[in-house]
């Protein structure tokens, strides 16, 4: 059983479409990152939020993280082809030992011309 | 500035074949980390070097080695190859053990075991 479960695994949407993907866990978090990850490359780092409740904006994109700290989701307004990549969510749990960073599962993103 | 360099990129092993992955970083950072990903399974830390001399075990160690040859080398080691270590292997690395600062990650290594 993953300790952070994303959803959906698969998102094909259009050009101009808007979209949400979503990063859920039973446990508290500390802290959660998004990468995105492109064919053939290493993911890179999005965005890291910390307080719960905190949003953040990157250009057409909003990070959520939940009031309770167990979840977090990430909003793209007006999808381009060039945001399609895998998107990964990753956390330190407050049960997890040595404070180790989890990783969901990833949300794969087609946005199709 | 290549930030994080994995050699090779991609590998085919027969079952039972030993061989190493490479990592190097020129970031300066403190910290370097195996990984390796499994589609549907996400990023599973194989290994961790917190410092220069020091190595710890991640979620799943088993099958695996690493040595942390100096501050900007840290490689993988399979022994004796198993078919369910077919993977894309990533080395990442971070300034410090803050996990709120990111994960530079290098692009990658697939390896097939046959």
């Amino acid at each position: 059983t993953q300790l952070l479960e994303q959803s959906p695994q698969f998102l094909s949407i259009q050009e101009g479409e808007n979209l949400t993907v979503y990063c859920n866990s039973s446990s508290v978090f500390s802290s959660l990152q998004w990468y995105r990850q492109e064919p053939g490359e290493g993911p890179v780092l999005l965005v890291t939020v910390v307080t719960g409740g905190e949003v953040k904006k990157l250009k057409r994109l909003t990070f959520q993280f939940g009031d309770a700290r167990k979840d977090s989701s990430l909003h793209i307004t007006a999808a381009q082809p060039g945001d399609t990549g895998l998107y990964l969510c990753a956390g330190v749990s407050q049960e997890t030992s040595g404070s180790r960073l989890t990783f969901g599962e990833g949300t794969q993103l087609t946005v199709n011309p | 500035n290549a930030g994080v360099t994995q050699t090779p990129k991609f590998q085919v092993l027969k079952t039972g074949q030993s061989m190493t992955l490479q990592c190097a970083q020129d970031m300066n950072h403190n910290s370097m980390y195996w990984y390796r990903q499994d589609p549907g399974m996400g990023l599973r830390l194989i290994y961790y070097s917190a410092s220069e001399g020091t190595t710890d075990k991640g979620e799943v160690p088993n099958g695996y080695n690493v040595s942390r040859l100096n501050k900007r080398e840290f490689s993988l080691r399979l022994e004796s190859a198993a078919p369910s270590q077919t993977s894309v292997y990533f080395c990442a690395t971070r300034v410090g053990l803050s996990y709120n600062s990111p994960l530079h990650f290098g692009n990658g290594t697939r390896l097939t075991v046959t």
